[in-house]
Formats: structure tokens, C-alpha cells, sequence
């Protein structure tokens, strides 16, 4: 059974930059994609991006500007990174699995609040 | 940006049937690609339903099924219970621009 466990920043100021780390437990890292999905207060899921097992990364149009995934397969560990952050970055960050066209596992989630 | 269209909310007594509906296009459902539903329980991380339009991961209830046609796809729950208050997510896709994962505007589900 695979579990993710998420952690980072949950403040930031407008400008900084949003830093999110997410280990993997169990499972085997290299059978996945890995991926960041995001929810504001009260709205629905969005698609951040994703890093395959090859290394390479595809993001969402609207962020691929400012984000940057990568990982750690000796730590089995996956990062996000979100540069000048604004208010609407303030959101519930997850990771997730991504295998075959689904978001099998989940991390807990971490709130992520941008405000001067 | 959700380009994958839900009813805002749905309800329904305890026992009886809802049907939620997501709305794609040419360049999501429409082209072909799997739909996955995901159901959402207040204050946790949405949790897979439903994966390639009608298949359900070991645990899940039959009371839940999916179907897809054209460029839509629909997820019904039956026998409906008062833990299934919720909100739930459809998620394909979209070829368009370089291609990206989307997903639903989501569903509440109000059981009465």
C-alpha cells in the first residue's frame, strides 16, 4: 500500500517562493508518475503538473511558468516549487500517484496561505 | 481552470438513486480518453471512485458506477446513504495546448 506524506511552508508572503516536499512509503517510486494537484479555499481541484519516471516533466499551461517539479529516487521523495507567489496561489496542495490515467494515492494535503 | 463541467449540487433521499453528469468536449472525453471520478469527504484528500469510465478499486461499494458517451460521462450512485454526502469530482484529459490533466467543477451531494 503506497502512502504519501507532505510537508512545507504554510505562509508565504507575495514574491516568495512556495517550497512542498512529499515522501513515499511503500509501493514501488519508479511505477508512478508523480504529481501535484492544488485546491483553493472552498473551489475545486487543479492539475499543477507532473514528473515521470524518466525524469522529465509536463506542467499545466496556466503555472508552467513559475513551477518546477523534480524528485529524489534515492529518497523517494518528490518537490514542488512555485516562484512569486500571489493571493490566488492560497490553496490546499496535494501530491498524488498517477498511473494509467488515474490519481490512485493522495498526500494529506497541505494548506499553503499567501498574504502580506 | 476546469474545462470538465458538474451540476453544483445533486440531492437525494436515503435509499434513492442520484445521477451526476460532466460535460467535456472534443479535445477531453470527446477524444477519447478515460473519465475517473473521485469523491471528496469534508476536510480530507479526494479519494479515487471511479477509474477508466466504469471501473471501481478494490473497497469501493457497487452502489457506485460510471458511464461514458460522446463527449460526456455520468456517475450514479444507487441505495443512497447518508455517509455518501459529499463532494465528487470527474477528471480526464485535454489534448489541448500541449495536453494536461483536468478536472470537474464538482458536485455536492446533499442526501435529505
Amino acid at each position: 500500500q503506497v502512502q504519501l506524506q507532505q510537508w512545507g511552508a504554510g505562509l508565504l508572503k507575495p514574491s516568495e517562493t512556495l517550497s512542498l516536499t512529499c515522501a513515499v512509503y511503500g509501493g514501488s517510486f519508479s511505477d508512478y508518475h508523480w504529481t501535484w494537484i492544488r485546491q483553493p479555499p472552498g473551489k475545486g481541484l487543479e492539475w499543477i503538473g507532473e514528473i515521470i519516471p524518466r525524469g522529465s516533466t509536463n506542467y499545466n499551461p496556466s503555472l508552467r511558468s513559475r513551477v518546477t517539479i523534480s524528485k529524489d529516487r534515492s529518497k523517494a521523495q518528490i518537490s514542488l516549487r512555485v516562484s512569486y507567489v500571489t493571493a490566488a496561489d492560497t490553496a490546499i496542495y496535494y501530491c498524488a500517484s498517477l498511473r494509467n490515467w488515474k490519481f490512485e494515492y493522495w498526500g494529506q494535503g497541505t494548506l499553503v496561505t499567501v498574504s502580506a | 481552470q476546469s474545462v470538465l463541467t458538474q451540476p453544483p449540487s445533486v440531492s437525494g433521499a436515503p435509499g434513492q438513486r442520484v445521477t451526476i453528469s460532466c460535460t467535456g468536449s472534443s479535445s477531453n472525453i470527446g477524444a477519447g480518453y478515460d473519465v475517473c471520478w473521485y469523491q471528496q469527504l469534508p476536510g480530507t484528500a479526494p479519494k479515487l471512485l471511479i477509474y477508466g469510465n466504469n471501473n471501481r478499486p478494490s473497497g469501493v461499494p457497487d452502489r457506485f458506477s460510471g458511464s461514458k458517451s460522446g463527449t460526456s460521462a455520468s456517475l450514479a450512485i444507487t441505495g443512497l446513504q447518508s455517509e455518501d454526502e459529499a463532494d465528487y469530482y470527474c477528471q480526464s484529459y485535454d489534448v489541448s495546448l500541449s495536453g494536461f490533466y483536468v478536472f470537474g467543477t464538482g458536485t455536492k451531494v446533499f442526501v435529505l
